[in-house]
């Protein structure tokens, strides 16, 4: 079934690296994407990784993927304040114009 | 600037009298779609539609009616809403390319009593 999991909260202290990390059900998915909810606001898309990629790097952003577990990790480097928010990751589902969302991890950075 | 509209951002109402959210997109983009979330749910699709009167069923349809008349706007109507649809609501629209992902609108927060 399709499937996507997330812890619920993370916190960490400024300066440090947040890894927050997702596993999803479905192996057929072409592309996992990153997502920001900050209060009060829509979701922002952050960054996306296609499925025959294993990292992708985008400045503070590192997301990894591990096809074989079904694992998606987001790395942000040198945390800060402004970080605080919602991150949801998502996965698209082939042939269909579906996205499939995780419960969303909420990371508090504290100073 | 590219954006996703949605009106209105909050909206309490009683129980049984019909509502509509509204949204527009100015992107051009042919896929649009409404999601729900909910505290420990994450984002859960209502409805979606690929270009002008098609559209189809998500998660939880349940309730919940679209319409797809013209490209830029799909308004979410509930004809007779309940408690258990007092929820977050976003819209959002997708050009397609998989690497563009879909862009939300800011969201409507509903509340039913």
């Amino acid at each position: 079934g399709e499937d996507v999991e997330q812890s619920l909260f993370l916190s960490v202290r400024e300066g440090d690296s947040s890894v927050i990390n997702c596993t999803y059900t479905d192996s057929s998915s072409t592309y996992l994407y990153w997502y920001k909810q900050e209060p009060g606001a829509g979701l922002q898309l952050l960054t996306y990784i296609f499925s025959n990629m294993d990292m992708k790097q985008d400045q503070r952003l590192t997301v990894l993927l591990n096809k074989k577990d079904k694992h998606l990790s987001l790395r942000i480097a040198d945390t800060q304040t402004g970080d605080s928010a919602i991150y949801f990751c998502a996965e698209s589902i082939p042939g269909t114009y579906k996205y499939i969302f995780g419960t969303g991890t909420r990371l508090k950075v504290l100073a | 600037e590219a954006q996703v509209t949605q009106n209105p951002r909050y909206l309490i109402t009683v129980t049984g009298k019909k509502l509509t959210v509204t949204c527009s997109q100015n992107m051009n983009h042919e896929y649009m779609s409404w999601y729900r979330q909910d505290p420990g749910l994450g984002l859960r699709q209502i409805y979606y539609s690929m270009n002008v009167e098609v559209t189809d069923k998500g998660d939880v349809p349940e309730g919940y009616k679209v319409s797809r008349k013209e490209k830029r706007n799909f308004p979410l109507i509930l004809e007779s809403p309940s408690p258990n649809q007092t929820s977050l609501y976003f819209c959002a629209s997708w050009s397609g390319q998989g690497s563009d992902g879909y862009t939300f609108g800011s969201g409507t927060r509903l509340t039913v009593v």
